[in-house]
């Protein structure tokens, strides 16, 4: 079975601060996707990076960051020198070779709040 | 920037009645994609549609959802005889390419359809 685990709910930091939101995944295809999408207050959903499972190396992109580790099933997002204009939900999601195109499992995402 | 949109924002019908909610994907994209985020709740796939046909449905898009492309712009969705559990923000997605390997998952998400249903 597929699923993506956010176990964290809710998280509040103050401006400044780093912060990791976590996903861990589960699935038995080797072959997959993960990605991180945001929801701000006004509901969209923006799409912040793709990450296939044969490319375990590290990406940066600005203040954002993303940690994929294989051996725990993990792909967590890391956002430095958090700003409020970082408040928002975060979802990651897993799209697999046996689902569809487009067919990503979400997971409950986490809400981050950041106080100036 | 072109953009996925979504029309209405906001609907509140009563149970049992029929809603269209209407989506303009992209222009040059050929996938599209309907998931619905339940209140405070993960986001949920219902179809992707490839081809004027579903490609893959999940098991709550049952009989009373229902996805049209009628012209060459819109994709709409249609939920005939309404439930209070219907109750939902539906989005609406598109993407340029959807074979697994390629872009698929690059969706680009409209700013939702929030229904309410009394």
């Amino acid at each position: 079975a597929q699923k993506v685990t956010q176990a964290q709910t809710e998280i509040s930091v103050v401006e400044k601060e780093d912060v990791t939101l976590d996903c861990v995944y589960e699935t038995r295809d080797t072959t997959y996707y993960l990605f991180w999408y945001k929801q701000p207050p006004s509901g969209e959903l923006v799409f912040l990076i793709r990450r296939n499972s044969f490319d375990e190396q590290n990406e940066i992109s600005g203040r954002y960051s993303w940690n994929f580790q294989k051996s725990t099933s993990s792909f967590n997002f890391t956002i430095t020198a958090s700003q409020v204009v970082d408040s928002a939900v975060y979802f990651c999601a897993l799209n697999t070779y046996g689902g569809s195109q487009g067919n990503l499992i979400f997971g409950k995402g986490t809400k981050l709040s950041v106080k100036p | 920037e072109p953009e996925v949109t979504q029309t209405p924002s906001h609907q509140v019908t009563q149970m049992g009645q029929e809603v269209i909610l209407r989506c303009v994907p992209i222009s040059n994209h050929l996938y599209f994609y309907w998931y619905r985020q339940i209140l405070g709740q993960k986001v949920e796939f219902l179809v992707s549609f490839y081809n004027n046909e579903i490609s893959e449905k999940s098991e709550i898009f049952d009989d009373q959802f229902s996805v049209e492309r009628p012209d060459g712009s819109n994709f709409t969705l249609k939920i005939r005889s309404t439930k209070l559990e219907d109750s939902a923000m539906y989005f609406c997605a598109s993407s340029e390419l959807g074979g697994f390997g390629t872009n698929t998952g690059e969706l680009f998400f409209g700013e939702g359809s929030r229904l309410t249903v009394l």
